[in-house]
């Protein structure tokens, strides 16, 4: 069975980091697309980045382009989230999303989540 | 980054009714070398993650019943719900892997009458 649980989520202040983690049982880590996608609570669903199994393609949404990075440990099958210089509005439940095999053309499409984690930056 | 464009924004069926929901996205999603439509729909019932319902655009996920449908190609979509029971209330996205740069619709929120 799939399972996606990510963790790290907590208020920050305006201006600061935090990383977000998403362990993954259940399927080929390696070899697998992996997605962010966040929400404000009660809002609609914004895709944020994704990257292969062995990091050769990594995208950003440009509200996170140059602030965010993803990356993962493909021994620890754990996905990251690296979050610098936050604003407000990047308050949101943040959500890590299995894609299909790395070099097909399923790696797009978001077949497992996790439950989210929340992060809210505030002052 | 294309635009994907949901409508209605909210729709409000009777049990066993037909519900519909559109899906418009701002440059053709589909590729002819392997005859696909990059878009998915998803469904997000209240205080739940996203569960993936329909890929390329028509075919459905194992598990996901057989009223649910997805049709339309190029840049013009459709999730149909054939007869709508208590369990879809729900927000439904669409959304498009056609580029690197994935993006959803706003959803569209389903409710009983």
């Amino acid at each position: 069975e799939v399972q996606l649980v990510e963790s790290g989520g907590a208020l920050v202040q305006p201006g600061g980091s935090l990383r977000l983690s998403c362990a993954a049982s259940g399927f080929s880590f390696s070899t697998s697309y992996m997605h962010w996608v966040r929400q404000v609570p009660g809002k609609g669903l914004v895709w944020i980045s994704r990257l292969d199994g062995d990091d050769s393609n990594i995208n950003y949404a440009d509200a996170v382009k140059g602030r965010f990075t993803i990356s993962r440990d493909n021994a620890k099958n754990t996905l990251y989230l690296q979050m610098e210089s936050l604003r407000v509005e990047d308050t949101a439940v943040y959500y890590c999303a299995k894609g299909g095999p790395t070099g097909s053309q399923l790696g797009g499409i978001l077949d497992h989540w996790g439950q989210g984690t929340l992060v809210t930056v505030s002052s | 980054e294309i635009v994907m464009t949901q409508s209605p924004d909210s729709l409000t069926v009777s049990l066993g009714e037909r519900a519909t929901i559109n899906c418009k996205s701002s440059q053709i999603i589909y590729h002819g070398f392997n005859n696909r439509n990059y878009l998915t729909w998803y469904q997000q019932r209240p205080g739940r993650p996203p569960k993936l319902l329909i890929s390329w655009a028509s075919t459905r996920e194992s598990g996901v019943p057989d009223r649910f449908s997805g049709s339309g190609s190029g840049t013009d979509f459709t999730l149909t719900i054939s007869s709508v029971q208590s369990e879809d209330v729900a927000v439904y996205y669409c959304h498009q892997y056609y580029t690197s740069l994935q993006t959803f619709g706003q959803g569209t929120k389903l409710e009983i009458k």
